[in-house]
């Protein structure tokens, strides 16, 4: 069964720290994305990658960045956290068929 | 750029009721539109796409109808259950299948029993 596996489901950081949040998927999918997700704002996308060692820019990628080490695992990195962050975090792949990315959990995010 | 928009944020419905939540869109050429369900605690659920003018996605009992005339892929549903309280999201992806999708803000459907 198609899976996308985040962690940690939720944290709590201090601002100015380091956040580090991880996504793994086993569903041979090419393309992962990063969303935040805030009240008002639905979902938006922050970075993507579509091939190992690669990451894109989303539409709202200041103050992040992303890793791709392979192509199971996608990685989101708040180097100085900051309030404005705090939000729900969803990664997500891609279906090679129907084309509509396949949600994990989400983390949600307090930042203090 | 492309957009969604869900003019209702949140839709208040007795069960047994007929449902109906707006989606409009705004992008060139033919893009796919696709529906969301997201439960409380979980992440958004995929629940169809449509890619054509008139095409018709469905699931679960929910339908939409891709209307390229009036830019819009209403989500409908005959006879909605409590059970189909949740946030549904309409969303936007450009008609060469590239990268992303583009989100609407989300409609907030509560069921009373």
């Amino acid at each position: 069964e198609a899976a996308v596996t985040q962690s940690p489901r939720s944290k709590v950081a201090v601002t100015g720290g380091k956040v580090t949040l991880s996504c793994h998927q086993t569903n041979n999918h090419d393309y992962m994305y990063w969303y935040r997700q805030d009240t008002g704002h639905g979902l938006r996308l922050i970075h993507y990658s579509y091939v190992a060692d690669s990451t894109e820019k989303g539409d709202i990628p200041d103050g992040y960045k992303a890793s791709r080490p392979s192509q199971e695992n996608f990685s989101l990195i708040l180097e100085l956290a900051s309030l404005s962050q705090t939000a729900v975090y969803f990664c997500a792949s891609r279906d090679n068929n129907n084309q509509a990315p396949l949600f994990g959990e989400g983390t949600r995010l307090s930042v203090l | 750029g492309d957009s969604v928009t869900q003019t209702e944020g949140q839709v208040a419905l007795s069960e047994e009721d007929f449902l109906t939540i707006h989606c409009n869109y705004s992008a060139s050429g033919y893009p796919a539109l696709f529906w969301y369900v997201q439960y409380p605690g979980e992440g958004p659920q995929f629940l169809f796409r449509a890619s054509r003018d008139k095409e018709k996605g469905s699931s679960r009992g929910f339908e939409a109808t891709y209307d390229k005339g009036t830019t819009s892929f209403h989500l409908r549903k005959a006879s909605v259950q409590e059970s189909d309280s949740a946030v549904y999201y309409c969303a936007l992806g450009p008609s060469n299948m590239g990268y992303k999708l583009t989100f609407g803000t989300g409609t907030s459907l509560l069921v009373d029993p």
